[in-house]
């Protein structure tokens, strides 16, 4: 079975541009997670979606945004891009919300 | 608040050496400890996990015992080998609200084994 895939792999952007991050999760897997990991450091949480709805959300600013789609998979947005966002973007699915989190390759963006 | 924090890196070691990598947590309930491990330019995948107190966790000749006394889960390997060079990361899992969950991570340990 295939694993956690994300698109793109890598990303280069300009600073005020908008970026879409997708993600398709396990099969069968009804949760799907975002996490930001800049350079060095662990990786944090951004959203947390299940069953289509947002369950969760992390200390990111309203330039974020995200949805999952009825097929599970799920889009990461970003506006107005700054050079801190420059960063590897992780996808995570899970069956519940609560349990066996697999992790994708991620999606490293670089903001110029 | 929530937190992992983890033994700074980098750690160096020769092949069959003995590791620890330390892990202390700060949480409110009881929560469940995972290790990660992510290879140069993958994504992170789950090495072991434990969700209870004195409960032990292991795989691929790892092991981490979730201390409550002492809020700790430690990694230990008794022979590493040159393949076992990566990154690792100690984390928690959080409640956020009823029905969803997030994991909050340390800062990550890189390990380089010397053959």
């Amino acid at each position: 079975d295939a694993g956690v895939t994300q698109s793109p792999t890598h990303l280069i952007k300009t600073r005020g541009q908008h970026v879409t991050l997708r993600c398709s999760p396990i099969s069968g897997h009804k949760s799907v997670s975002w996490y930001q990991q800049v350079l060095g450091q662990g990786p944090q949480f951004i959203f947390q979606y299940y069953e289509k709805e947002e369950r969760g959300r992390g200390n990111f600013p309203d330039r974020f945004s995200a949805r999952q789609f009825p097929n599970y998979s799920s889009e990461l947005n970003v506006n107005a891009l700054l050079l801190g966002d420059s960063a590897l973007y992780l996808c995570a699915s899970s069956f519940w919300v609560d349990n066996g989190y697999t992790f994708g390759s991620g999606t490293r963006l670089t903001v110029v | 608040g929530n937190s992992v924090t983890q033994m700074e890196g980098p750690v160096t070691l020769s092949e069959e050496a003995f590791l620890t990598i330390n892990c202390t947590y700060t949480a409110t309930g009881y929560p469940s400890l995972f290790w990660y491990v992510q290879y140069p330019g993958e994504g992170l995948q789950l090495l072991l996990k434990a969700t209870k107190a004195d409960d032990k966790g292991s795989n691929k000749g790892f092991e981490a015992t979730y201390r409550k006394e002492t809020t700790s889960f430690h990694l230990e390997k008794g022979s590493v080998q040159v393949s076992d060079s990566a990154v690792y990361f100690c984390a928690l899992s959080v409640k956020i609200i009823q029905g969803a969950q997030k994991l909050v991570f340390g800062q990550g340990t890189r390990l380089t084994i010397n053959p």
